[in-house]
């Protein structure tokens, strides 16, 4: 039962581009909605998140949109450079009612982004 | 201003061997949360802890793998009696609070041979 999917394995982009990751997810319970980066061998960072009481949340370069309606999230980089290759999680937040959840991350399978030079 | 430490990095043990896995959170941060990550997967929520209490372990196998987090220390997580399944990355991450941003750390690379 996958409540949260990246149905892009891998996207390759050219440097200067935009950059467009998608995330889509079953379960209308989830209420905070949180994109990591991943390099081979550390841990997810921290990019940027949104709550569900907005649409779109802007950080820079990057840019996540949640569609509630469709239940899908995206994350727009751009202009995308080469050190933006990388893995891309989408992590969602709650998802179940009782609230002993909420600390609980559920994540997607990832997307590996390369940016060509 | 120290991150999230995980140590060891790297892990090796043998099938029916323990592993101990630890996790330092940052400073200022009680919250703990254990994920697992197998080749070619996202990371898998495992447990969440806060000091010296279990939040939510609905994603600990039921069997041989159990997490704490002690008022003093870092957060451990067990595994007994490894077997060859159970060689993953183990990722930590904490937060402020358990409605705030979590950060990992480089996590633990466990190898079962």
């Amino acid at each position: 039962d996958q409540q949260v999917k990246q149905n892009s394995p891998s996207l390759s982009v050219q440097e200067g581009r935009i950059s467009i990751l998608n995330c889509d997810y079953t379960n209308s319970m989830f209420d905070y909605f949180l994109w990591y980066k991943k390099y081979p061998a550390e841990g997810p960072t921290f990019l940027i998140s949104i709550s569900s009481i907005k649409d779109k949340n802007e950080d820079g370069r990057f840019t996540v949109f949640l569609n509630k309606s469709a239940k899908h999230l995206s994350l727009h980089i751009v202009p995308s450079q080469p050190g933006d290759s990388a893995v891309y999680f989408c992590a969602l937040r709650g998802g179940s009612a009782g609230g002993t959840s909420y600390g609980k991350l559920t994540f997607g399978q990832g997307t590996i982004l390369t940016v060509h030079p | 201003n120290a991150g999230v430490m995980q140590n060891p990095r790297h892990l090796v043990r043998r099938r029916g061997q323990e592993a101990r896995l630890r996790c330092s959170p940052m400073k200022g941060h009680s919250h703990v949360y254990w994920y697992r990550q197998l080749p070619e997967e996202g990371l898998k929520f495992m447990v969440y802890l806060q000091k010296e209490n279990i939040i939510d372990e609905s994603g600990m196998p039921k069997e041989r793998f159990s997490a704490e987090f002690p008022k003093e220390g870092p957060s451990i997580l067990r595994i007994q009696q490894v077997v060859r399944g159970d060689s993953a990355a183990y990722f930590c991450a904490s937060s402020q609070q358990g409605n705030t941003e979590a950060f990992f750390g480089q996590g633990t690379r466990l190898t079962v041979v």
